[in-house]
């Protein structure tokens, strides 16, 4: 079965460190991978993508993902964190048109992100 | 350009209560889906929509109808609604040409079964 995993509920981090999410997958082929963040009472919003080429791609507001195909693995990181950043974080995948006809995205179950002053 | 507008944004029913959740975009975009959002579970997806008139089956459809007469608007209705429907509902959409395109979503409606 196609699934994502965020091991870690929530991710504590001290502004100005460096901060990683991190997001496994279990998708056939080679899928398109998202990166997506939710504030209180909004919906998400996307962040960065992987379609090919380069492992790191950088997106909005400083963020960077890494993809690893070996591992399955696509971890979100930044720099150096601020406050601002303290979010619900989603990592999502979709398939390129195998099973689902690259219609359905499968989302993880989100890690939370509390960056301290 | 108001991109996916969801409305209510909170609602509060009674147990076997019927209801339509609305969700319009104006970006004209053919792929149009429904998520519920439950703490711990991520999103999980309801119905989705890949044009107007077609509709199929997400993971979790059961208690739910969606229909799609416009590109704009994509319904979402609870026939009789059941506590285990409390949730936060998203509606979300995205143009059809190249599947790498992220989707966009709404603000979400949550609801309150009681």
């Amino acid at each position: 079965a196609q699934s994502v995993a965020q091991p870690e509920d929530q991710v504590n981090v001290a502004e100005g460190n460096p901060l990683t999410v991190k997001c496994t997958y279990s998708v056939s082929g080679n899928p398109y991978l998202f990166w997506y963040v939710q504030y209180p009472n909004r919906g998400l919003q996307f962040l960065l993508k992987y379609i090919t080429g380069d492992n790191l791609v950088k997106g909005s507001y400083g963020f960077e993902a890494e993809f690893n195909k070996s591992q399955t693995s696509f971890h979100l990181k930044k720099p150096s964190a601020l406050v601002s950043d303290s979010a619900l974080y989603f990592c999502a995948v979709r398939d390129r048109g195998g099973v689902t006809g690259g219609f359905k995205t499968i989302f993880g179950a989100g890690t939370r992100l509390f960056v301290k002053a | 350009n108001a991109g996916v507008t969801q409305t209510p944004k909170f609602q509060v029913l009674k147990t076997g209560q019927s209801m339509t959740l609305q969700c319009a975009q104006d970006m004209n975009h053919e792929y149009m889906s429904w998520y519920r959002q439950d703490p711990g579970m991520g999103l999980r997806l309801i119905h989705y929509s890949v044009g107007a008139g077609i509709t199929d089956q997400g993971e979790v459809p059961n208690g739910y109808n969606v229909s799609r007469s416009t590109t704009e608007d994509f319904p979402l209705r609870l026939l009789s609604a059941a506590p285990s429907q409390t949730s936060v509902y998203f509606c979300a959409s995205r143009p059809r040409q190249e599947s790498n395109q992220p989707q966009h979503f709404g603000d979400g409606t949550r609801l309150s079964i009681l």
